[in-house]
């Protein structure tokens, strides 16, 4: 049990496009999911926490009109980037855990290029 | 604010033998878990081992232990018999367990341990 899968695995997007990542608990319903960014060889970075119904909390330094992020079900959280740049291009991971829950279950992360 | 620090970048070790990670972490609170996962070249986060502040005995999974020094606020890793599917990153990770305490998790820089055949 408690599978999260995301969605694409992996993404190449033009410059000034946007592009949506899902995340989704398979079997458990998750009230809190994360997103992370992480760079090569690099440790993952936490970029915002959402509760379902809620708007998203956002970690200091990261831009909420470029990396919108909706968590409209207990199922489903969404991460788009608005207007990519090559900068942006990274590993996106998201994580989910249940109500009441200290444990985070990792989805197996999204590859973003951007030309 | 909550700090983990792993001070090994990179670590090696022989097939079956053992290897120790290291972690250090900072935080004022009393109650909290602490974590190990594994990134394989995959890049999929498995979680190795857990270890609640409360719980005096370390933590045991098969050939995964820790040595959870509360006081001296270090929480080690030790593969034992070492295999080759071991190899990867590993990041040791906080978080609170208090009411009302942050759900985020503090990761450190992660190892990334290799084992040689």
């Amino acid at each position: 049990g408690a599978v999260v899968s995301q969605h694409p695995s992996w993404v190449i997007c033009k410059s000034g496009t946007s592009v949506k990542i899902e995340c989704r608990s398979l079997d458990f319903q998750a009230t809190t999911m994360f997103w992370y960014r992480q760079f090569p060889k690099q440790s993952l970075m936490l970029m915002a926490t959402s509760n379902e119904g809620s708007k998203a909390t956002y970690e200091q330094g990261v831009e909420k009109d470029k990396f919108l992020i909706n968590h409209a079900s207990l199922t489903l959280s969404t991460l788009t980037v608005t207007s990519a740049h090559p900068e942006d291009s990274s590993f996106y991971i998201c994580s989910a855990a249940r109500s009441g829950s200290y444990e985070q279950y990792f989805g197996p992360g999204t590859r973003l290029t951007v030309t | 604010a909550q700090t983990v620090t792993q001070s090994q970048p990179e670590m090696s070790v022989q097939e079956a033998e053992t290897v120790t990670l290291s972690c250090t972490y900072d935080t004022s609170e009393s109650d909290y878990y602490l974590f190990w996962y594994k990134q394989p070249p995959s890049r999929q986060m498995i979680l190795v081992i857990r270890q609640e502040a409360y719980k005096q005995q370390n933590a045991t999974e098969n050939r995964f232990s820790v040595n959870f020094q509360k006081a001296a606020k270090s929480f080690s890793l030790k593969i034992s018999d070492s295999q080759l599917g071991d190899a990867a990153m590993y990041f040791c990770a906080y978080r609170s367990a208090n009411q009302g305490g942050s759900e985020k998790l503090v990761f450190g820089k992660g190892t990334k341990l290799t084992v040689n055949p």
